[in-house]
């Protein structure tokens, strides 16, 4: 089935430092798979982070970027000097846009937490 | 303003009481959801809906009910409440079946003692 790991938590970078989150999916039941970073700040609900609906594109936002590789299954978000307000959970989830399927599928999450 | 919204916002219940949590939305959108989510998963989805008046199971949907009276509004019900059914749930809307984003409230924490 489909399915999104991504990198176990809790993860602690200080800040300026660079971060990179991995994410890796199958989408065997997708017809045209799109990638989503959601994140949950404390206390509050899911927004989104980025989404990049082709394979080989590159979503940004906030200073984060993460690249469709469809060779790879990967969507992995990467920051190049975090701060402690990105410190939150972000989740990975694989959505389709072809109709077939219905639902978002997310990873566990990974707490980010960024030290001063 | 919140296109999502959700309410309460937090709850306690009782095992075996009945609770109700409520979803509103002002997208226009067609698919609204349920999720659950808990330390260590995911979100799981419960029930979701794509017209007014009929609502579908998700992976998850033992022990809870749902309901869709109109496009903006999706309510879950918990009929007799459990201790494993405390957890967050979050409300989602969706577009349309080709469009893969969902938009979120801002979830509901619940609970069960």
């Amino acid at each position: 089935g489909d399915s999104v790991t991504q990198t176990e938590g809790p993860v602690t970078v200080s800040e300026s430092e660079s971060l990179i989150i991995n994410c890796t999916y199958s989408a065997t039941s997708i017809a045209y798979p799109n990638l989503f970073w959601y994140v949950r700040y404390p206390g509050e609900g899911l927004q989104l982070l980025l989404k990049v609906i082709t394979a080989g594109q590159k979503g940004s936002s906030r200073g984060f970027e993460a690249t469709y590789n469809k060779e790879t299954t990967s969507f992995h978000l990467q920051k190049a000097s975090v701060q402690e307000s990105d410190s939150a959970v972000y989740y990975c989830a694989l959505g389709d846009s072809g109709g077939s399927n219905y639902k978002l599928t997310f990873g566990k999450g990974t707490l980010l937490t960024v030290t001063p | 303003e919140a296109a999502v919204t959700q309410s309460p916002r937090s709850k306690v219940a009782v095992t075996g009481g009945k609770v109700t949590l409520s979803c509103h939305q002002t997208n226009n959108h067609d698919y609204m959801y349920w999720y659950r989510q808990d330390t260590g998963h995911g979100l799981r989805l419960i029930h979701y809906s794509y017209v007014a008046d009929s609502t579908e199971k998700g992976d998850i949907p033992d022990g809870y009910k749902a309901s869709r009276p109109s496009q903006e509004n999706f309510s879950l019900i918990l009929e007799l409440a459990s201790l494993s059914q405390t957890a967050v749930y979050f409300c989602a809307s969706k577009q349309g079946a080709n469009y893969a984003e969902q938009f979120f409230g801002p979830g509901t924490r619940l609970t069960v003692l």
